[in-house]
């Protein structure tokens, strides 16, 4: 059974660096062609696509976020963390994370329940 | 980078048909797989349409994606629309530089 779990503060305040830590079950990221993503969701917005992590370590980011984004994984713990430099307000969302296995379908097929991060002094 | 652009909302009444749309701005609709996701208030996304056109098991027949390189938009089809079926549904495809993005989501409502 695959399970992904979020957490992270709920609070930040502005400038503050936020870190998230996605625990997951069921799939291990050192299988061939296994990825993780961080997807956010601003309160009554769209989705927006953060970072994703492959099982070989390949990184991707958000054109528009890259410069504040670090994602990296402890495939020994199982987790994918995600940080975020320079938190403001408009960073308020659910920040998700979701798994993604190509060779099964390219689909984000499981994700956590999300966290809401506020970001407010 | 490119974007996906969806209607912000579209409704119909149970037992008809909807689509709901997705341009892509820049680069092929079809150089990349689209995909679509289901989410209802307080739930995190589900995949209805995967590959542009493949259904996940479990997701009913009602559910059907296509794409269109002459407008350069993808769509997804729902028919004979249930009650259940209202929620937000979201495009998401890639690039060749691995940039992911999603669509703006479309409200559907089942009237």
């Amino acid at each position: 059974q695959v399970t992904l779990r979020e957490s992270g503060p709920a609070l930040v305040k502005p400038s503050q660096t936020l870190t998230l830590t996605c625990t997951f079950s069921g799939f291990s990221l050192t299988t061939s062609g296994m990825c993780v993503s961080w997807i956010r969701q601003s309160p009554g917005k769209a989705l927006e696509w953060l970072a994703r992590i492959n099982w070989d370590d390949d990184k991707y980011y958000s054109t528009s976020l890259k410069t504040r984004l670090t994602i990296s994984k402890d495939t020994s713990k199982n987790q994918v963390v995600l940080t975020m430099t320079n938190m403001d307000p408009v960073d308020t969302a659910t920040y998700y994370c979701a798994r993604i296995f190509p060779r099964d379908g390219y689909n984000y097929d499981y994700w956590g329940r999300g966290t809401l991060v506020t970001v407010s002094s | 980078n490119f974007m996906l652009t969806q209607p912000h909302s579209v409704s119909e009444s149970p037992g008809k048909t909807v689509t709901i749309s997705c341009t892509r701005s820049s680069g092929s609709i079809a150089s990349n797989f689209v995909q679509w996701y289901q989410q209802r208030p307080g739930s995190s996304p589900t995949t209805v349409i995967y590959e542009d056109n493949q259904r996940p098991s479990g997701v009913p027949d009602r559910f059907s994606g296509s794409i269109d390189s002459s407008s350069n938009s993808a769509s997804l089809t729902i028919s004979g629309l249930k009650t259940e079926d209202e929620a937000d549904y979201y495009c998401q495809s890639y690039d060749s530089s691995n940039d992911e993005v999603f669509g703006g989501g479309t409200k559907l409502t089942v009237l």
